[in-house]
């Protein structure tokens, strides 16, 4: 079955860190553009970040620069998010999405980070 | 950035209805160079990831039902669904993916 499958979430606290992962199983990640958007409790939708099949461009939302960072392993077949010094604010499910060029085709189930003391 | 505002925020319609609901860029999302609409509308119910429905603001996803039809151009986009199924409660965004960052519409609630 093609899917992708996503982990790394859980509970933080303000100021630490996570790497959520979203491995895909039943195709190759490597000819994809890579996304990640993310969904607050009761909100609406918000990209975060993309990357290109070889890794050589990458795009995030400029508020999130410096904080989050995204990256691939095609080897693994598996891209990442990084995010540091989190915040309540980062409290969301987060999915990651693929597709043909910047369309979102194929989703993960998505992994809910929340960010609390 | 590219602003998506759709609307209404919320819309009840009966079952067998017609149902539209409007999304609009802040600027054109229409590609000179493909002359394509950059223009996605995704589905989402309960607990469930996003679904593509339509993109390149017209193109059917395969599996979609005939009943979403995606139109417009430039800066004014609609989706239609022709007649309304239970199954069709949702939340509905427009997303455009024609320049960083992609931004996507505030949703639209759809009850019956």
């Amino acid at each position: 079955e093609v899917q992708l499958v996503q982990s790394g979430g859980g509970l933080v606290q303000p100021g630490g860190s996570l790497r959520l992962s979203c491995a895909a199983s039943g195709f190759t990640l490597s000819t994809y553009w890579m996304n990640w958007v993310r969904q607050a409790p009761g909100k609406g939708l918000e990209w975060v970040a993309n990357m290109k099949e070889d890794g050589s461009e990458k795009y995030s939302v400029d508020s999130l620069k410096g904080r989050f960072t995204i990256s691939r392993d095609n080897g693994k077949n598996s891209m990442y998010l990084q995010i540091n010094n989190l915040r309540a604010e980062d409290t969301a499910l987060y999915y990651c999405a693929m597709g043909s060029g910047w369309i979102f085709d194929l989703w993960g189930r998505g992994t809910l980070v929340t960010v609390s003391s | 950035d590219i602003v998506m505002t759709q609307f209404p925020d919320s819309l009840a319609v009966s079952l067998g209805e017609r149902a539209t609901i409007n999304c609009k860029s802040s600027q054109s999302v229409l590609s000179s160079s493909n002359n394509k609409n950059f223009l996605a509308w995704f589905q989402q119910t309960p607990g469930q990831p996003p679904r593509l429905l339509i993109y390149w603001a017209s193109t059917r996803e395969s599996g979609v039902p005939d009943r979403f039809i995606g139109s417009g151009s430039g800066t004014d986009f609609t989706l239609t669904i022709s007649s309304l199924q239970a199954e069709d409660v949702a939340v509905y965004y427009c997303q455009q993916y024609y320049s960083s960052p992609i931004t996507f519409g505030q949703g639209t609630r759809m009850e019956i």
